[in-house]
């Protein structure tokens, strides 16, 4: 059983379209997140959801919208795609217990390639 | 703020060969401290942790020490193999947070 799944694994397409990826953890986990991943494997925090709720939004494009239906899923959603928005986009997910952290599970990342 | 600074790579190693791949934080309050490695094509999966000062995380002949007087958190492994290849994140969350910070990366390649 994988524990964080998303889809799809590739995705190419034109500038100007939009396109989703959806994640799902099977982990019971409070808090789900998304990660970019450039070309030079930096990891930058998207977005964080507790339970459904958003608590982080960084700096990004507001054409970019995280939408969490249940606390099992959290999908993207990215208008307008542009050349700049080519990489790898990570979701990952990890248990809310009390002030104790422990680690992060990621899904296999979502190659976008924006042509 | 919150960071994680790592040595830059890329590392190249011999097979057997000793592996130093240094990791130093900064945290506004009290973090947990993480070894994420990442394999061609593969998303991230956890090597080690530590959740308190002077932990010792290990796996898979890998260790890490939670070192809060120098801030630091160096991975190590004693003989690499070609399988090692891989690039290795530092990272850090805080207990009351609600991201986690990762370094920039050491890509290594170990070399028969």
């Amino acid at each position: 059983d994988t524990a964080v799944s998303q889809t799809p694994k590739y995705l190419v397409t034109q500038m100007g379209n939009d396109k989703s990826i959806k994640c799902e953890q099977n982990l019971g986990h409070d808090t789900m997140y998304w990660y970019k991943q450039d070309s030079k494997k930096f990891l930058k925090i998207m977005f964080s959801y507790n339970n459904k709720e958003l608590i982080i939004n960084e700096t990004v494009p507001n054409r970019f919208s995280p939408k969490s239906p249940d606390k099992a899923h959290l999908n993207l959603h990215i208008n307008s795609l542009e050349l700049g928005d080519s990489a790898v986009y990570f979701c990952a997910s990890s248990p809310r217990t009390g002030g104790a952290y422990t680690e992060a599970f990621f899904g296999q990342g979502t190659r976008l390639t924006v042509v | 703020g919150n960071s994680v600074t790592q040595m830059e790579g890329p590392v190249t190693l011999s097979e057997e060969a000793f592996l130093t791949i240094n990791c130093t934080y900064t945290a506004t309050g009290y973090p947990s401290l993480f070894w994420y490695v990442q394999y061609p094509g593969e998303g991230l999966q956890l090597l080690l942790k530590a959740t308190k000062a002077d932990d010792k995380g290990s796996n898979k002949g890998f260790e890490a020490t939670y070192r809060k007087e120098t801030t630091s958190f160096h991975l190590e492994k004693g003989s690499v193999q070609v399988s090692d290849s891989a690039v290795y994140f530092c990272a850090l969350t805080l207990n009351t947070g609600n991201q986690f910070y990762f370094g920039t990366g050491t890509s290594l390649t170990v070399i028969p």
